[in-house]
């Protein structure tokens, strides 16, 4: 069974400051997706990353793919309290299904 | 575009009954995913349709649990007799390509299920 461990599972910061989320599993996956969560909706999709060692950026948020395709880390610059959600990795190794992790629960203060 | 929806948004069953549970998916969108978190879990797999067909069921837990999709549309599941286990987040997400390194899977808002 493939799991994906991640890191931390609530943050709590303060408007400004920078933060990262961390996925990781002993298994190799194919590709690897973040998704945000809002209260009551369905997770959407931020970014996939395929490659070993890719990095994707999204305005504040960078994505990085681990060398090894176990990893991956999600990382916010200067957060704001827009970016307060729930942010899941999402881990796929051949087929359709997606393995998720716990999730991570971002609160961003004022 | 109209998104995946899901029917009930919320259903509150006692122990022994039963439930079905409906997705309608992104109009086009061949492969259907059903997803369940349950409390304090992750979100987990439970079977992926393409069209009408079962591509691949190895995550549902238990023939309590079946999952139709008749003429490739829209899918349901039923879950009966429902037990307290199975209270949880059910999700259900499509995708028009399968399999792919990109494929986007499109996730409804989910069913929060209340087994008493």
């Amino acid at each position: 069974t493939q799991l994906l461990e991640q890191s931390p599972q609530f943050l709590s910061i303060q408007e400004g400051e920078n933060l990262t989320v961390y996925c990781n599993s002993s298994s190799v996956f194919s590709s690897l997706q973040w998704y945000r969560q809002e209260p009551g909706e369905g997770p959407v999709l931020l970014v996939t990353v395929v490659t070993g060692g890719e990095v994707k950026k999204l305005k504040r948020l960078t994505f990085q793919f681990g060398d090894a395709r176990k990893d991956s880390s999600l990382h916010i610059t200067a957060a704001q309290p827009g970016d307060t959600g729930l942010y899941l990795c999402a881990g796929r190794s051949g087929g359709s299904r997606l393995t998720f992790g716990e999730g991570t629960q971002l609160t961003v203060n004022p | 575009e109209a998104g995946v929806t899901q029917f009930p948004s919320h259903s509150v069953i006692e122990k022994g009954q039963t439930v079905t549970l409906r997705c309608d998916p992104i109009s086009g969108h061949d492969n259907l995913y059903w997803y369940r978190r349950v409390m304090g879990k992750e979100i987990k797999f439970l079977l992926h349709f393409v069209k009408e067909s079962k591509q691949d069921e190895s995550g549902m837990p238990n023939n309590r649990f079946l999952a139709e999709r008749t003429g490739g549309t829209y899918s349901t599941l039923k879950v009966q007799p429902a037990e307290l286990e199975d209270s949880g987040v059910y999700f259900c997400a499509s995708s028009q390509l399968s399999g792919g390194k990109q494929e986007t899977q499109y996730f409804g808002p989910g069913t929060r299920l209340l087994v008493l």
